[in-house]
């Protein structure tokens, strides 16, 4: 039983455009959410996160996009650049005891074209 | 500033042999992951420990042991490897009650 999905294994656009990239959860229980992007043969990095009290968090080019009620997070890169082009996986989590554990989408390929 | 480290990045093994998978971080974390990431699967928690002297299973713990050596370290072991087990193995640790996990370089694991 997936909790956090993706559903787009990938995604193409031109450089210069907007990125976004999609995630839905089916537990209400989480409470905080997690983009994070991954180059070939390296580990994941974080990117941007989202507590489930807000609704939008921004970062530079990137800006996180929380729908409660629809259970939906989106991830905006404006505009796109053909480095920005990587794997970028949706985490969920939620608090247990003292420690969180973050529950992974099957990731998105991003590929920004030059 | 390593962050986290594991070793060996490469692996090869055969049926029914045996490993340990090391990680170590040097940013005083209390809690420290493994993951294994295959092909259309996302990541996947095998193992996680909250703290020094603690572990508990996550998703697909079967096949694999681990041990938190001190607050640095946390090894994964295969007793007796099997080909489901080819994959890449990440170790990632975290701040208490922070959800950012930070990751090391990854373990390329191939059992033949």
């Amino acid at each position: 039983d997936q909790q956090v999905k993706q559903n787009s294994p990938s995604l193409s656009v031109q450089e210069g455009r907007i990125s976004i990239l999609n995630c839905d959860y089916t537990n209400s229980m989480f409470d905080y959410f997690l983009w994070y992007k991954k180059y070939p043969a390296e580990g994941p990095t974080f990117l941007i996160s989202i507590s489930s009290i807000k609704d939008k968090n921004e970062d530079g080019r990137f800006t996180v996009f929380l729908n409660k009620s629809a259970k939906h997070l989106s991830l905006h890169i404006v505009p796109s650049q053909p480095g920005d082009s990587a794997v970028y996986f949706c985490a969920a989590s939620g608090l247990s005891g003292s420690n969180y554990k973050l529950t992974f989408g099957k990731g998105t390929l991003l590929t920004v074209n030059p | 500033n390593a962050g986290v480290t594991q070793t060996p990045k490469f692996q090869v093994l055969k049926t029914g042999q045996s490993m340990t998978l090391q990680c170590a971080q040097d940013m005083n974390h209390n809690s420290m992951y493994w993951y294994r990431q295959d092909p259309g699967m996302g990541l996947r928690l095998i193992y996680y420990s909250a703290s020094e002297g603690t572990t508990d299973k996550g998703e697909v713990p079967n096949g694999y042991n681990v041990s938190r050596l001190n607050k640095r370290e946390f090894s994964l072991r295969l007793e007796s490897a099997a080909p489901s087990q080819t994959s890449v193995y990440f170790c990632a640790s975290s701040e208490q009650e922070v959800a950012e996990a930070f990751f090391g370089q990854g373990t390329r694991l191939t059992v033949v």
